[in-house]
């Protein structure tokens, strides 16, 4: 199983639709998780955290099975500038220094 | 107040030549990270630090060697350069691993000929 594992993409949705993206990780001791947003393969920006069962930022809802060993990212309202690539990342290795991504899931918001 | 400085923005290698990406951060971050992504994947991790003197082997290490003698700067060397080491190189840094957000500088596009 490798160690971070998102949905293939792309997903292509019309304006105003809700999305939701899975994330499967295989290190159970694993403690926090981040959701990562890149644009046009510029560097990634920090989209939301989730230390426990889940966090929301406005349209943005993250949640956290820790029991399934998986992390979900859900868009409400999709705005044509949510087309991007969300990375899912998970902290591992020598004192949580070790950051891993998944292969990220591409959206596409259509008008 | 400049973040995570990445340097040079685009090089083209020939197979077999040697060169170093250079990474500094002026946050006082302890850790620092350096990733590569390939077209149409994700970004992995080659390298990472937890402090000065401190580097661990991440994903895909080979080809690639770091050293952190400094808090600030965290440079990527690359010795004899192959086709396969065409990729665009993140560098990161964060405070902490975990609970922490991650900075990361502009990339840099590297070409191997």
């Amino acid at each position: 199983r490798k160690e971070v594992e998102q949905d293939p993409g792309p997903f292509n949705v019309p304006e105003g639709a809700t999305v939701a993206f899975n994330c499967t990780y295989s290190n159970s001791a694993s403690q926090s998780f981040f959701w990562y947003r890149q644009d046009c393969r510029k560097e990634p920006k920090l989209l939301m955290s989730v230390y426990s069962s889940g966090n929301e930022d406005g349209r943005f809802t993250a949640q956290l099975n820790r029991a399934s060993q998986y992390i979900s990212l859900l868009i409400r309202d999709s705005k044509l500038s949510d087309s991007a690539t969300y990375l899912c990342v998970v902290p591992s290795g020598n004192q949580g220094g070790k950051l891993i991504f998944g292969q990220g899931t591409e959206l596409s918001v259509k008008p | 107040n400049a973040g995570v400085t990445q340097t040079p923005k685009f090089r083209i290698l020939k197979i077999g030549q040697s060169m170093t990406l250079q990474c500094t951060q002026d946050m006082n971050h302890n850790y620092m990270y350096w990733y590569r992504q390939d077209p149409g994947m994700g970004l992995k991790l080659i390298y990472y630090s937890v402090g000065a003197g401190i580097t661990d082997k991440g994903e895909v290490p080979n080809g690639y060697n770091v050293s952190r003698s400094t808090t600030e700067d965290f440079p990527l060397r690359l010795e004899l350069a192959a086709p396969s080491q065409t990729s665009v190189y993140f560098c990161a840094s964060s405070w902490r691993g975990e609970n922490t957000e991650a900075f990361f500088g502009q990339g840099t596009r590297l070409t191997v000929v």
